[in-house]
């Protein structure tokens, strides 16, 4: 079973049109959660860290939300250039180091 | 500006050779890690290290080995190449258990 759910797994949405994001995950303790940012061929770039429920970041038209057991990424009036994958990722507070990834949620955002 | 490079953006390799792919990062970052990308797969984790020469398995290690002799340098090697190996490479750096993680931008690996 995957420890970090994203979906949909793509969104196509209008210039303009706001929607969410969403992460679901299964850890017994979360040390953190993170958003990463992916253009086709190129590698993810980070985001926003996330570690407690209720908290919140924002940057320009993103904003990441956390809860215990999800987390959503807001984006509001979104233009062309949001289209990317979304990935999110989640790190256990007994994993170490490494981070578990979800599949990503591909945008296309459409003028 | 953090950076983590990768030595090649495209390879192309036949199989049964070795493949060495390097990666440099100048944050002064103790945790490196490699991983692959496939479609429908995600980013999965092949080995990391937390220190010069120290490595650790991740979740897909076989095929492959890792070499961390300078803090700054971590390779991944594919002893012998197989068209199974195809994939998009990535390699991060992060300092400490809950820095940031920063990617480089990725070797597309193809392997004929």
């Amino acid at each position: 079973e995957d420890q970090v759910t994203q979906s949909p797994e793509a969104l196509r949405l209008q210039e303009g049109e706001s929607s969410s994001l969403n992460c679901s995950y299964t850890v017994s303790g979360l040390r953190g959660l993170f958003w990463y940012r992916q253009d086709p061929g190129k590698g993810p770039e980070f985001l926003f860290t996330l570690y407690s429920a209720g908290e919140e970041k924002e940057k320009e038209r993103l904003k990441a939300t956390l809860t215990k057991k999800e987390s959503f990424l807001h984006i509001t009036a979104p233009k062309p250039e949001d289209s990317a994958t979304y990935l999110c990722a989640v790190q256990e507070n007994d994993s170490g180091y490494a981070l578990n990834f979800g599949k990503g949620t591909s945008l296309l955002v459409t003028p | 500006d953090v950076k983590v490079t990768q030595s090649s953006r495209y390879l192309v390799k036949r199989t049964g050779e070795k493949v060495f792919l390097e990666c440099v990062q100048d944050m002064d970052h103790e945790n490196m890690f490699w991983y692959r990308q496939d479609p429908g797969l995600g980013l999965r984790l092949i080995y990391f290290s937390y220190d010069v020469k120290m490595k650790e398995k991740g979740d897909i290690p076989e095929g492959y080995s890792v070499s961390r002799e300078k803090k700054e340098r971590f390779s991944l090697i594919l002893e012998s190449a197989s068209t199974n190996q195809t994939s998009m490479y990535l390699c991060a750096s992060r300092q400490g258990s809950r820095g940031t993680q920063y990617f480089g931008p990725g070797t597309r690996l193809l392997v004929l």
